[in-house]
């Protein structure tokens, strides 16, 4: 089946810096792919779609200065939470579109982010 | 718009018990019909989709659930629960022919007494 990866699966960072999360596609490409925020015992929200060679689309009320994303090839996509302050923290989770199978997303493992 | 409402946040049975959890949905047009899994601190896992074949769709792991239109539902079932079920579920929907995205219920966490 189709494989997502995350890296890192956990980060710690200070206030005021910036943490780049990867989201790879490992077994097949995706024209697709997007960023979820999940926070403790909760539901996923979407913040943006990834779209390879174009800009992300943002959810509404997710700041696009602040959460960059990149998606440079069919098999990357780049989440960077710039400036990060405490409330950022949460779980990031990235899926990814296989193409020709029916809006089926699949997931990678996700990493938490823990801004101190 | 399309929404999931998942009723019950927390189910509880027996080990070996029939596993019921509940997805209703909303949707302006045909829609497609997904269950997820997630483990504690890991990403989702498809379970099972419903995309306009069957109604009665099976899964992995022993999991099925059927499209119901008369009733909006997409429920989730298992006949006997194992204590691996034990985690966090998630329905959800998107459109076809739109634009890829998910709408995910509240979730159901499923704890399986032994």
């Amino acid at each position: 089946g189709a494989v997502v990866s995350q890296h890192p699966s956990w980060v710690i960072c200070k206030s005021g810096t910036s943490v780049k999360i990867e989201c790879r596609s490992l077994d097949f490409q995706a024209t697709t792919m997007f960023w979820y925020r999940q926070f403790p015992k909760q539901s996923l929200m979407l913040m943006a779609t990834s779209n390879e060679g174009s800009k992300a689309t943002y959810e509404q009320g997710v700041e696009k200065d602040k959460f960059l994303i990149n998606h440079a090839s069919l098999t990357l996509s780049t989440l960077t939470v710039t400036s990060a302050h405490p409330e950022d923290s949460s779980f990031y989770i990235c899926s990814a579109r296989e193409p020709g199978v029916a809006d089926t997303q699949y997931f990678g493992p996700g990493t938490r982010l823990t801004v101190l | 718009a399309q929404s999931v409402t998942q009723l019950g946040s927390h189910v509880s049975v027996s080990e070996g018990a029939l596993v019921l959890l509940r997805c209703n949905y909303s949707s302006s047009v045909p829609p497609y019909l997904f269950w997820y899994v997630q483990y504690p601190n890991q990403g989702l896992q498809l379970l099972l989709k419903y995309t306009s074949a069957a109604t009665l769709v099976k899964g992995i792991n022993g999991f099925e659930a059927e499209f119901k239109k008369s009733e909006t539902s997409f429920h989730l079932t298992k006949p006997s629960a194992h204590m691996s079920d034990a985690a966090e579920y998630f329905c959800a929907v998107s459109v076809r022919f739109g634009n890829e995205k998910l709408t995910f219920g509240t979730g159901t966490r499923l704890t399986i007494i032994p």
